[in-house]
């Protein structure tokens, strides 16, 4: 059982490219969740999908796009990189979208922006 | 100030000490987790928990809904242990129910 899979786990980009980070979960969850880690800060939300169908911004959406492309699978993408998105991303899943159940982790996407 | 506020946020111990880790909230919450992150890796979600106390192998997490504080406790620590601990808790307010609020985690390193 793979959980949260997450890819690429390191990517290197230049200003203005673009690229999409790929997120599938195999516990049958309804939603999905994309975060970003930086140092001195704790996760912030980026987008979220409580479930199949549905996107809704989190605290820090801008810059960003994402698709729910069915219930495994939830995509991130950076339309124009800059270098403030140099950052860790995480993408997580939970069962349901409103109880109270703990959220599983890939393990995570090394972005720089250079 | 921040939601979610963790202490100490470095922690260096010897193997063998008791660890504890504290989180301290400012809003209602309906869970409060705990989770593990090993440097350059994933997370981990150790524990979640809304009432009293919660153990598992060495890890012992409790909480104190009235007091809006929560405890991490490693025994007999080992320098496999050595990780980010993060605290991070679901509101109850109806408006922010759905997202996790993070703390900024505490680094814990055990020495041999």
């Amino acid at each position: 059982n793979a959980g949260v899979t997450q890819t690429p786990k390191f990517q290197v980009l230049k200003t203005g490219q673009s690229m999409t980070l790929q997120c599938a979960q195999d516990m049958n969850h309804n939603s999905m969740y994309w975060y970003r880690q930086d140092p001195g800060m704790g996760l912030r939300l980026i987008y979220y999908s409580a479930s199949e169908g549905t996107t809704d911004k989190g605290e820090v959406p801008n810059g960003y796009n994402v698709s729910r492309l069915n219930k495994r699978e939830f995509s991130l993408r950076l339309e124009s990189a800059a270098p403030s998105q140099t950052s860790v991303y995480f993408c997580a899943s939970r069962a349901t979208f409103t109880g109270n159940q703990p959220q599983h982790f890939g393990d995570g996407t090394r972005l720089s922006i250079l | 100030k921040n939601e979610v506020e963790q202490s100490p946020q470095n922690l260096t111990a010897q193997e063998g000490e008791f660890i504890t880790i504290n989180c301290s909230y400012s809003v209602g919450i309906s869970a409060l987790h705990w989770l593990q992150q090993h440097p350059g890796g994933g997370i981990v979600s150790l524990f979640m928990l809304s009432s009293g106390k919660k153990k598992h192998g060495r890890l012992i997490a409790t909480i104190n809904i009235q007091e809006k504080h929560s405890s991490l406790h490693i025994t007999a620590s080992h320098p496999r242990d050595s990780a980010v601990y993060i605290c991070a808790v679901r509101s109850n307010s109806g408006g922010s129910n759905y997202k996790l609020t993070f703390g900024k985690g505490t680094l814990l390193t055990v020495n041999p």
